[in-house]
């Protein structure tokens, strides 16, 4: 068991440059996420899916995109990055969604410059 | 929207000393949970809280949910370099269903042990 697998560890990114992030599980859990951290504001969410084919917008999905075409894999596109969008990216899922443990993966760390 | 206000934001401890933690909801909490965080690497889950004046500890870490259910408090008994960290505390935004795997998280707690 793998858990949950994020790629890539590190990423140097110029304004205007789109990339993806990957975020894959293998626990065949229905509820995934994507969070940012920063610095003072603990984790704030970009967006969420409940399985796939369906996702839907957190508290902070300006310039992010996603899509769930199965369950094992939730990838987050950015479309034009900017240096606000400079943070550490986190992946989650959970079986249940509600009163469950969520696994976090390793994270990916991204400078826009 | 609920928010999770954590105090003290950064604590520094000597090591052996006890140390809490506070997590205050301005919205009553379905469910609470404590994570750990070591630099540059992924969030440990520790434990979750769901019932008012529930308590639960693994090893010298102990949380707590208030009757309440609007705090809790994460208390590290002798602490141990090993403890140092970002903790955490996240809540479902709302009962049941709804929460849609969903989490809020408090700013975080910078926890130093001094050897």
């Amino acid at each position: 068991n793998a858990g949950v697998t994020q790629t890539p560890k590190f990423q140097v990114l110029k304004t205007g440059q789109s990339m993806t992030l990957q975020c894959a599980q293998d626990m065949n859990h229905e509820y995934m996420s994507w969070y940012r951290q920063d610095p003072g504001m603990g984790l704030r969410l970009i967006h969420y899916s409940v399985g796939a084919g369906i996702t839907d917008q957190g508290e902070v999905p300006n310039g992010y995109n996603v899509s769930r075409s199965t369950t094992e894999d939730f990838p987050l596109r950015l479309l034009s990055a900017a240096p606000s969008q400079t943070s550490v990216y986190f992946c989650a899922s959970s079986y249940r969604g509600y009163l469950d443990e969520q696994f976090f993966g390793p994270g990916t760390r991204l400078t826009v410059l | 929207s609920q928010e999770l206000e954590q105090s003290p934001q950064s604590l520094i401890v000597q090591e052996g000393k006890n140390l809490t933690i506070n997590c205050t909801s301005s919205k009553t909490l379905y469910g609470l949970y404590w994570y750990k965080q070591k630099y540059g690497e992924g969030l440990i889950f520790l434990m979750m809280l769901q019932k008012g004046g529930e308590e639960k500890s693994h090893e010298k870490i102990t949380a707590k949910l208030d009757e309440k259910k609007q705090q809790s408090s994460l208390h590290i008994t002798a602490s141990q370099p090993s403890h140092a960290g970002i903790y955490l505390c996240g809540a479902d935004p709302n009962a049941g269903g709804t929460s849609y795997g969903k989490l809020t998280f408090g700013q975080g707690t910078i926890l130093t042990v001094h050897p």
